[in-house]
């Protein structure tokens, strides 16, 4: 069965501390996995897609990694504005365009 | 270009009441997904179609949760009678339907069931 585990659950940073997120994934065959930010009352807002082992993208202060079992999400020099839930998810080979998430990592990054 | 249209944005009822869910996905998208968010659960895939046609409904907790998509540029989620158990965000998303390509989100209805 397809599974994604993020890590941590939470994640509390001083600003400008750098740090990364994690995204474990188990699928038959990975199509794209995806970075999403979702803020409070929000929905998810889509940030990276990522197809291949070895590929990296990056987007002001976030970073995302992929090798062949897990992503990262490295955030440099965080600032308060950074916070919110970040949210990974794959796409599969069996699963038509079937997308399922992790439970999230909640960031904080205080002032 | 507009985003996903999801409507109500909040709805209150009372335990036995039917609820539709409405979404208009992005113009030129023929992928649509309906998911639930809860603090337990996460975010999960309730149904998804291709092209209005229902894929994988799987993710349906149960008879009482029915979706449809009468055209390319609508769709509902129904549920009838609703439990207090039902309470969480809906959340609708659309996308091309190719391959490992990105989904975009509404903003979602958040749904309470008293």
């Amino acid at each position: 069965e397809d599974q994604v585990t993020q890590s941590p659950e939470a994640l509390r940073l001083q600003e400008g501390e750098s740090s990364s997120l994690n995204c474990s994934y188990t699928v038959s065959g990975l199509r794209g996995l995806f970075w999403y930010r979702q803020d409070p009352g929000k929905g998810p807002e889509f940030l990276f897609t990522l197809y291949s082992a070895g590929e990296e993208k990056e987007k002001e202060r976030l970073k995302a990694t992929l090798t062949k079992k897990e992503s990262f999400l490295h955030i440099t020099a965080p600032k308060p504005e950074d916070s919110a839930t970040y949210l990974c998810a794959v796409q599969a080979d069996t699963g038509g365009f079937k997308t399922i998430f992790g439970a999230g990592t909640r960031l904080f990054v205080k002032a | 270009d507009a985003g996903v249209i999801q409507s109500p944005r909040h709805e209150v009822t009372e335990m036995g009441q039917e609820v539709t869910l409405r979404c208009k996905p992005i113009s030129g998208h023929n992928s649509l997904f309906w998911y639930r968010q809860t603090m337990m659960r996460g975010l999960e895939l309730l149904i998804y179609f291709n092209n209005n046609v229902p894929i994988d409904d799987s993710g349906m907790p149960e008879d009482r949760f029915s979706a449809k998509m009468p055209n390319a540029s609508f769709s509902t989620l129904k549920i009838q009678p609703s439990e207090p158990r039902d309470s969480a965000v809906y959340f609708c998303a659309s996308s091309l339907a190719v391959s490992g390509n990105t989904i975009y989100f509404g903003e979602g209805s958040w749904l309470t069931v008293v």
